[in-house]
């Protein structure tokens, strides 16, 4: 399998604008999670998905932040409006928990910034 | 609610010393407890793992961490240092899928 995979790896927009950020999970994970990667704050956990349902949305910052996922092969994040404090990279990881099975395994991310 | 401390924000060691990052846990039950590396502009990939097995782990490139219930520690060892293991490490504690939680890294840079 070639992993998680992400596009746009680099993301550069002015602020007001859609952002949409979009990852492949590994074929036949069942956890997808989002995560935003920031100097100030670290690595924050945003979302995460089971089966394709989103169970916890809590670290979601603003109703600005929305994440979908269709189908067990692709997973989205969209931001809108986008603001300058947006500007951090976001990974996507997945997971196939199990016994035995219980580390993520992640994307090379996306580094966003909003000007 | 579980968390994790690394202490120390950057740690600097000589190509061919120890190497030791520490992490402490916090957590009310066994938890499982991961430790990430990051390359520059890369994702994050798993060092090693502590699942409850062996308390001695031992992971890629070298690396091992012991689990240590009653100082509630995961510190992060390896023997020699190599040029090519600097990186940002990020420990981290789960309870189970989708509660992965990171502390907030150790930044490893080697001298020559």
């Amino acid at each position: 399998d070639a992993g998680v995979i992400q596009s746009p790896r680099h993301e550069v927009t002015e602020m007001g604008q859609e952002v949409t950020l979009r990852c492949k999970p590994i074929s036949g994970h069942d956890y997808l999670f989002w995560y935003r990667q920031t100097m100030m704050r670290g690595l924050e956990l945003l979302i995460y998905f089971n089966n394709n349902v989103p169970i916890d949305d809590s670290g979601m910052p603003e109703d600005r932040f929305s994440a979908k996922m269709p189908n067990a092969s692709f997973s989205t994040l969209k931001i809108q409006p986008s603001e300058p404090r947006d500007s951090a990279v976001y990974f996507c990881a997945s997971s196939l928990w199990g016994i035995g099975n219980t580390e993520a395994f992640f994307g090379q991310g996306t580094r966003l910034t909003v000007v | 609610a579980q968390s994790v401390t690394q202490l120390g924000s950057h740690v600097s060691v000589s190509e061919g010393a120890l190497v030791l990052l520490r992490c402490n846990y916090s957590s009310s039950v066994p938890p499982y407890l991961f430790w990430y590396v990051q390359y520059p502009n890369q994702g994050l990939q798993l060092l090693l793992k502590y699942t409850s097995a062996a308390t001695l782990v031992k992971g890629i490139n070298g690396f091992e961490a012991e689990f240590k219930k009653s100082e509630t520690s995961f510190h992060l060892t390896k023997p020699s240092a190599h040029m090519s293991d600097a990186a940002e490490y990020f420990c981290a504690v789960s309870l189970g899928p989708g509660n992965l939680i990171f502390g907030k890294g150790t930044k490893l840079s080697v001298k020559p």
